[in-house]
Parts: C-alpha cells; structure tokens; sequence
C-alpha cells in the first residue's frame, strides 16, 4: 500500500539553526499538509498546500517556517531559526481530494528535537 | 469550547472486552470523520473514515456517527493487547485543515 514517506525520522539541532524536514507524499495525492506534536499533547495543524501554494496556515506557523514542493515529488517544512519550544514530532501527511473518499494520509513522523 | 472534544483517559480494559471511544464537536460544518491510531513515537494510522450518518464496520472496529448529536464513537470488539495505543478522532468540513481531538490511551491488559 503507498505510503507518505518522511526523512530524517530524528533531527537534533542547536537553537537557531535552520532546519529542513523533508516528505514524499502519496503519490497521486494533490493536497498536503504538516501538523506538529508536542510530547504528550495533540496533534496540531500547521498549514496546507494545495497547486503550490498554501491553501491555509495555522497560528504557529509564522515567518520562521516555510513550505516548499521543489520537484513534484518532495515537499519539504524549513525552519529558518530553531527555538527551543520547537522541539516536536512533526508530521506530513497527504489526501487525494477534498471531501469524499478522501481522508488524511500520516507520515511516521521526523523527531525534531532543539537544545 | 473547543471545536473537538476527547477525552484523554488513560482507558485501561481486559483482553477481550468491548471498548468504546469517543469524540463530541461544536463545528457543525464538520462533514467526515476519521479515527486514527498512534503508537508512541510513530504518525498517526488511519483505521475508519467515515461521512454520513450512522454505522459503519471494518473487522473488529465499528464506527458511529450521530451529526444531530455532533458524537462520534469507535467501538473496538474482542479487544487485543496490540489494540493498546491511542486513539485519535479527527474530522474536516470538506475544506483544507483537519482537526483532532486530543487522543484516548487505551491499554487492553492480557
């Protein structure tokens, strides 16, 4: 069964450094998305992307994070200045459509873990 | 309120019984409805989809949804210690974000 692939699965780095987290969508999917979890808390969204372009975006995902589809197949999360309390699992995740016959499909995640 | 509600447990249960999970949610724009399960430290899997109103089975998992209601549950049947993980209710109204509840641990005792 395809599946939505996410390298690495664990990225340490030193505060203020910029990260890259990069995904391979399923690949007949149009629509793709980043959500992010805290140890122990929920799942959150961070922002869809849709025909490159972001379709919407989450409070958390300001000036310091951006997304990008360089190839058509990569889409990849940067962010440009580590913080501390960036420190999370953060997931990809892609769906066919919109709507019917079209639920979210999970990365296993890349630990991203700031010190 | 919050747009979804779940609450997180922890659910501990024996081996075999018949568990019951379940999500309650204010946006009545939501229109389909997802149940996933996360073992620690791996992505969310996707166990039911759903979009109309009522039942729908898959193996030993049922999902129920009641949009008069705004409650969705998961039941689990003949419940396995492989099935302890935790479950996460999520649901979107047809457009970009999808939303999640904020998970049930469930721990099925052998």
């Amino acid at each position: 069964e395809p599946e939505v692939t996410q390298t690495p699965s664990h990225q340490v780095t030193q505060m203020g450094q910029e990260v890259i987290l990069r995904c391979v969508p399923i690949s007949n999917h149009l629509y793709f998305y980043w959500y992010r979890q805290i140890l122990g808390q929920k799942v959150e969204f961070l922002v869809s992307f849709y025909n490159n372009e972001i379709s919407e975006k989450s409070e958390i995902f300001d000036d310091q994070f951006s997304v990008e589809r360089p190839d058509g197949s990569n889409f990849t999360l940067k962010i440009r200045s580590t913080k501390l309390e960036d420190s999370a699992m953060y997931f990809c995740a892609s769906r066919q459509g919109r709507g019917r016959g079209s639920p979210l499909h999970f990365g296993n995640g890349t630990r991203l873990t700031v010190t | 309120q919050k747009e979804v509600e779940q609450d997180p447990g922890p659910l501990s249960v024996p081996e075999g019984a018949i568990v019951s999970l379940n999500c309650t949610y204010s946006n009545s724009a939501f229109q389909y409805f997802m149940w996933y399960r996360q073992y620690s430290r791996k992505g969310p899997e996707l166990l039911m989809y759903t979009y109309s109103s009522g039942n729908k089975e898959d193996g030993r998992f049922t999902a129920q949804v009641d949009k008069s209601s705004k409650y969705i549950s998961l039941f689990i049947r003949d419940s396995q210690p492989s099935d302890s993980a935790t479950y996460l209710c999520a649901m979107d109204g047809g457009y970009q974000k999808v939303t999640f509840g904020t998970g049930t641990k469930l721990q099925v005792i052998p």
